[in-house]
């Protein structure tokens, strides 16, 4: 059984659309976050939800808008997508945050271009 | 905030040692990770080791860590061509938000 998985693992748009990913957790954990990956393989965390509350938020743009409707689900909402959107976004989750054991499991990934 | 620098490439020969490299700035990270990343995947946690300690040995996997110097490496031993990927070093935040903070990542190949 996939322990995060994430829909769609591919998404191509038009620039100016609105397009949502959705995330889904099985291991029963209180926190979850998005990460955003671009071409160069640089990883930075987008944001993160712990029993469905928003904890971190960095700087980014309002056009993306997490959505936690449970504590196994943490969907991202992006409005008028822009080229620079395009990159590959990653779901995690961790059973307890701040714990020492506290591991961050990772989806496989959502490729988001943006023509 | 925390800056994780890795060398991006690094190219072996099968049956060899391979060293991954990481350096950080944020002394005060209580908890380092090494993840791999194979091609069209996410991210698998491989090791941790908690900045109390110098060394971690997991099987093939090795993890020094060098406070002084803020560096810490990861070693494999026998490196087989599937250990052919991506490595991440990430570090935890430690103030509240408790994020980890990426290297760029060190692509490994393994030449047979």
């Amino acid at each position: 059984d996939t322990a995060v998985s994430q829909t769609p693992k591919y998404l191509v748009t038009q620039m100016g659309n609105d397009k949502s990913i959705k995330c889904e957790q099985n291991l029963g954990h209180d926190t979850m976050y998005w990460y955003k990956q671009d071409s160069k393989k640089f990883l930075k965390i987008m944001f993160s939800y712990n029993n469905k509350e928003l904890i971190i938020n960095e700087t980014v743009p309002n056009r993306f808008s997490p959505k936690s409707p449970d504590k196994a689900h943490l969907n991202l909402h992006i409005n008028s997508l822009e080229l620079g959107d395009s990159a590959v976004y990653f779901c995690a989750s961790s059973q307890v945050l701040g714990q020492p054991t506290d591991t961050q499991y990772f989806g496989p990934g959502t490729r988001l271009t943006v023509l | 905030g925390e800056d994780v620098e890795q060398s991006l490439f690094l190219s072996v020969r099968e049956g060899d040692s391979s060293v991954i490299n990481c350096t950080y700035t944020d002394s005060s990270s209580t908890y380092l990770y090494w993840y791999k990343q194979e091609p069209g995947a996410g991210l698998q946690l491989l090791t941790y080791i908690f900045s109390n300690m110098d060394m971690k040995q997991d099987q093939r996997l090795t993890v020094l860590l060098n406070k002084k110097d803020k560096h810490l490496s990861l070693r494999i031993a026998d490196t087989q061509t599937g250990d052919s990927a991506i490595y991440f070093c990430a570090l935890r935040e430690t103030d509240s938000s408790y994020k980890l903070i990426f290297g760029s990542g060190t692509r490994l190949l393994v030449r047979p």
